[in-house]
């Protein structure tokens, strides 16, 4: 079974400051993966995902993010937040064969104070 | 067209009522997905159909009961919810294996009263 672990439930940064959400994933195959963000009150929209080739993936509105895969990991960043980056950010994984569901992990609460 | 449409984006609905949500691809996904989303939780998958015949429910009640009458639409059918179905329910869609485009809609926030 596929599953994703996020660590930090919950960031405050300053604006300005940089950040770094950490991401675990355990699958016994090839992974598509995925960040979403969820602003308050909103829908998922996806910020970047990974399906093959270069494992350093560049996103919208300046994320970024690294696929590990020996260490099974795919942390996002970004240099410099903002106020209006505040959200949830979830980490996501899914079988790269067949119909498969997408699994999320818990979510990150990021919080950006101006 | 890249989007996966549903509607409608709010509902209230009794607990003895019969309603239906409805999600719309026209990217040629053979693949459609229904998630549910607690406050605060990540979402967490309902059904997968697969050209149009349901593969997966993951143990979700009967009073939730899914359609896909083609390709393109993907229906999810209401009746006697409770207050705790409250959530924000979204649909997704994928093309075959391999192939990058899962796409989630904006969902349908649905509040039973």
């Amino acid at each position: 079974a596929q599953s994703v672990s996020q660590h930090n439930h919950h960031v405050i940064l300053s604006e300005a400051a940089s950040l770094e959400l950490g991401c675990n994933y355990s699958y016994g195959g090839t992974v598509n993966l995925f960040w979403y963000v969820q602003y308050p009150g909103q829908h998922l929209q996806l910020l970047l995902k990974y399906f093959s080739g270069d494992p350093l993936v560049k996103g919208i509105k300046g994320f970024e993010a690294e696929f590990i895969k020996s260490k099974f990991s795919f942390n996002l960043r970004k240099p410099s937040v903002q106020w209006s980056d505040t959200a949830e950010y979830f980490c996501a994984v899914k079988g790269s064969g067949g119909y498969q569901k997408v699994t999320f992990g818990i979510g990150t609460k990021l919080q950006v104070i101006p | 067209d890249t989007e996966v449409t549903q509607t409608p984006k709010h509902l209230v609905m009794g607990m003895t009522n019969k309603k239906s949500l409805k999600c719309e691809q026209h990217m040629g996904h053979r693949a459609m997905y229904w998630y549910k989303q607690k406050a605060k939780k990540p979402p967490e998958l309902m059904f997968v159909y697969s050209y149009e015949k349901l593969s997966i429910n993951e143990s979700v009640p009967s009073r939730f009961s899914p359609e896909c009458p083609n390709s393109s639409l993907l229906n999810l059918h209401l009746h006697a919810l409770q207050p705790e179905d409250s959530a924000l329910y979204l649909c997704a869609s994928s093309p075959p294996s391999r192939v990058p485009g899962y796409t989630f809609g904006s969902g349908t926030r649905l509040t039973v009263v």
